[in-house]
């Protein structure tokens, strides 16, 4: 147990709808990384957050974003979904100054049908 | 995109022998760090090993990192059923802040 968590663990929506994915980093973390694994493209990085400000974009598509809370717990938002959005989407956190060693809670399976 | 490139795509042993399985990457790094994904499940953090480092253990695992090569091997001795897993390398690349850019992957099997 990693000490990162994420609900929900499965999500199945249809496409065109909008779905929130949770996150809650280790205690005293303060990075929240989201990540996409999907088939074709592997793992990929989608956002980091840092202490509830954005700290960092990769290959994340305009119709998701995310927020780090004061509690610095994260959520990403996916909207206007389409097929090819189901994936694994992993959260992970770090603490500063500690070789950015990241730590991956379980994961939520979306599935767009 | 993919900085990493494993090697080899999948790897089948039998229980007791040892499996090798490398990473190549691209651009200069700060760390390189190895997870294990197990079916589709969680990514459980293995190791990491620093720029300046060249080998590091931890019990049944041994990473080595050559950054002249761009290149590190993960050594799994004496393998068990349940190291059955995919096997993902990492890398903290300098340009890229603190976004970790993932290899391919390699699917290990371990008959028992």
């Amino acid at each position: 147990d990693s000490g990162v968590t994420q609900t929900p663990k499965h999500l199945i929506t249809a496409t065109g709808q909008r779905v929130t994915l949770r996150c809650s980093p280790r205690s005293g973390d303060l990075s929240v990384y989201w990540y996409q694994q999907s088939l074709d493209q592997g793992l990929q990085f989608l956002i980091q957050y840092y202490n509830g400000e954005e700290r960092a974009k990769g290959n994340i598509l305009e119709r998701f974003s995310a927020q780090q809370f004061p509690d610095l717990h994260s959520e990403l938002n996916l909207s206007s979904l389409e097929l090819g959005d189901s994936a694994l989407y992993f959260c992970a956190s770090s603490v500063p100054g500690r070789d950015n060693e990241q730590f991956f809670g379980p994961g939520t399976r979306l599935t767009v049908l | 995109s993919q900085q990493g490139e494993e090697d080899p795509q999948a790897l089948s042993i039998q229980e007791g022998e040892n499996a090798t399985m490398n990473c190549s990457y691209k651009t200069s790094i700060n760390n390189l760090q190895w997870y294990r994904q197990n079916s589709g499940r969680g990514l459980v953090h293995l190791i990491l090993i620093r720029s300046n480092e060249r080998e590091k253990h931890s019990g049944r695992l041994r990473v080595t990192l050559d950054t002249s090569k761009k290149s590190s091997s993960l050594l799994i001795t004496a393998s068990r059923a349940a190291d059955t897993a995919s096997y993902f390398c990492a890398t903290d690349a300098k340009s890229s802040g603190d976004k970790l850019t993932f290899g391919t992957g390699t699917r290990l099997a371990v008959r028992p």
